[in-house]
């Protein structure tokens, strides 16, 4: 009965591989995002779906994709892996309509290696 | 845009001892004001935030914060910490006039309770 769960929780990949980060949710939410955190734990918001739709989309490079197949899933797929996208990876979800007062709920990271 | 600073990246403290983490932003418009905490190997929970009204805000855990626009902080308290309590936290702010979040963290506090 998680609320926000991620697949994989690790994943240790080679330069110039593409992956993908799942996320889903089961608090009815509408809105997710995708955040980043480095190795000195600075956490950045990158991207933002409400009902599948994206509205936030920050300066990431396009090798990132996210996919938003529906309100509970948000997938990120990462083309030709570089070391620095080596990192810890937080999906959160929250209720859209609070006009910013809206708390979000993070799943536990998806932690990637790129070697 | 908005940028949030915590000066302090580590906080030891003895179990019991009280504690507080410092967070100021710095913002050309109002904002709302949030601190999530992490514990180890895991995603941010919300601890509290400030969205109007009375500028000291609670949490269920005994944590408070005030915030104080005249000095742009929003500082966190605990009079009495536990073991528990270790974890880092995070100061966040969210601009007021967007009719969506978009958290902006600052790079945490490490706080470390000894017995």
């Amino acid at each position: 009965d998680t609320a926000v769960s991620q697949t994989p929780k690790y994943l240790v990949t080679q330069m110039g591989n593409d992956k993908s980060i799942k996320c889903e949710q089961n608090l009815g939410h509408d809105t997710m995002y995708w955040y980043k955190q480095d190795s000195k734990k600075f956490l950045k918001i990158m991207f933002s779906y409400n009902n599948k739709e994206l509205i936030i989309n920050e300066t990431v490079p396009n090798r990132f994709s996210p996919k938003s197949p529906d309100k509970a899933h948000l997938n990120l797929h990462i083309n030709s892996l570089e070391l620095g996208d080596s990192a810890v990876y937080f999906c959160a979800s929250s209720q859209f309509g609070l006009a910013g007062r809206e708390t979000q709920y993070f799943g536990p990271g998806t932690r990637l290696l790129v070697l | 845009a908005q940028s949030v600073t915590q000066l302090d990246s580590q906080v030891p403290v003895f179990e019991e001892a009280p504690v507080e983490l410092r967070c100021n932003y710095s913002s050309s418009v109002s904002v709302y004001l949030f601190w999530y905490v992490q514990y180890p190997n895991q995603g941010l929970q919300l601890l509290l935030k400030y969205l109007s009204g009375s500028t000291l805000v609670e949490s269920i855990n005994g944590f408070e914060a005030e915030f104080n626009k005249s000095q742009t902080s929003f500082h966190l308290r605990k009079p009495s910490v536990h073991i528990s309590d270790t974890a880092e936290y995070f100061c966040a702010v969210s601009d007021r006039r967007t009719g969506f979040q978009k958290l902006v963290f600052g790079t945490g506090t490490r706080l470390l309770v000894s017995p």
